[in-house]
């Protein structure tokens, strides 16, 4: 089925370890974009693309890298984790609209617990 | 600085039992308004996009509507399997647009 797959669904780290939260789409979308969502707050973004080689900086960046080598893909980089980054992540996806608003597809998420 | 506030946080509703959520916002240059549904595990789903005040969408038993300062999302008769997290947000400017994201109202319905 088209659409956005995360992986892993559930990971569990310790502080100061590394990983890398990967997302794929396979509806040829130029933008994608990465999310956090903790309780009591609204989704927030870290990071996004708008095309394959281009990335920028959202909400709440720090302590995250992304890069975008292809249009499918969009992986996200923990480089030193922290209790704080302790989440539910979500990719999303969505085309490049000339008017309109674009439609996110997001990811069923992957859920980040940093002891 | 753009904001979007949604309530209640949570409504209890019987199945049958009509009601509305509220999504109140503030932001620049208006693009579009969404709603999403969010199950829980599971990441958000489209429902609607409104993008002027007046406008109404509707879709089995829910219908969407926009003002200049809030919009609303309507639900007729109910049924469990409404059961869900309503999530708002806002889109503003041109280019790759930013949502705003509200921070939802969790909707129980009884059988």
């Amino acid at each position: 089925n088209a659409g956005v797959t995360q992986t892993p669904k559930f990971q569990v780290l310790k502080t100061g370890q590394s990983m890398t939260l990967q997302c794929a789409q396979d509806m040829n979308h130029e933008y994608m974009s990465w999310y956090r969502q903790d309780p009591g707050m609204g989704l927030r973004l870290i990071h996004y693309s708008v095309g394959a080689g281009i990335t920028d900086q959202g909400e709440v960046p720090n302590g995250y890298n992304v890069s975008r080598s292809t249009t499918e893909d969009f992986p996200l980089r923990l480089l030193s984790a922290a209790p704080s980054q302790t989440s539910v992540y979500f990719c999303a996806s969505s085309s490049r609209q000339s008017i309109g608003a674009n439609v996110l597809t997001f990811g069923a998420g992957s859920r980040l617990t940093v002891l | 600085e753009d904001q979007v506030t949604q309530s209640p946080e949570a409504l209890r509703l019987q199945e049958g039992e009509s009601s509305s959520l509220n999504c109140s916002y503030t932001v620049s240059g208006l693009r579009g308004l969404f709603w999403y549904r969010q199950d829980p595990g599971k990441g958000p789903e489209f429902l609607f996009t409104l993008y002027s005040a007046g406008e109404e969408k509707e879709k089995e038993r829910l219908k969407a509507t926009l003002t200049k300062k809030e919009s609303f999302l309507h639900i007729t008769a109910p049924k469990p399997e409404d059961s869900a997290t309503y999530l708002c947000a806002v889109q503003a400017g041109t280019g790759f647009q930013k949502l705003v994201f509200g921070t939802g109202t969790r909707l129980l319905v009884s059988p």
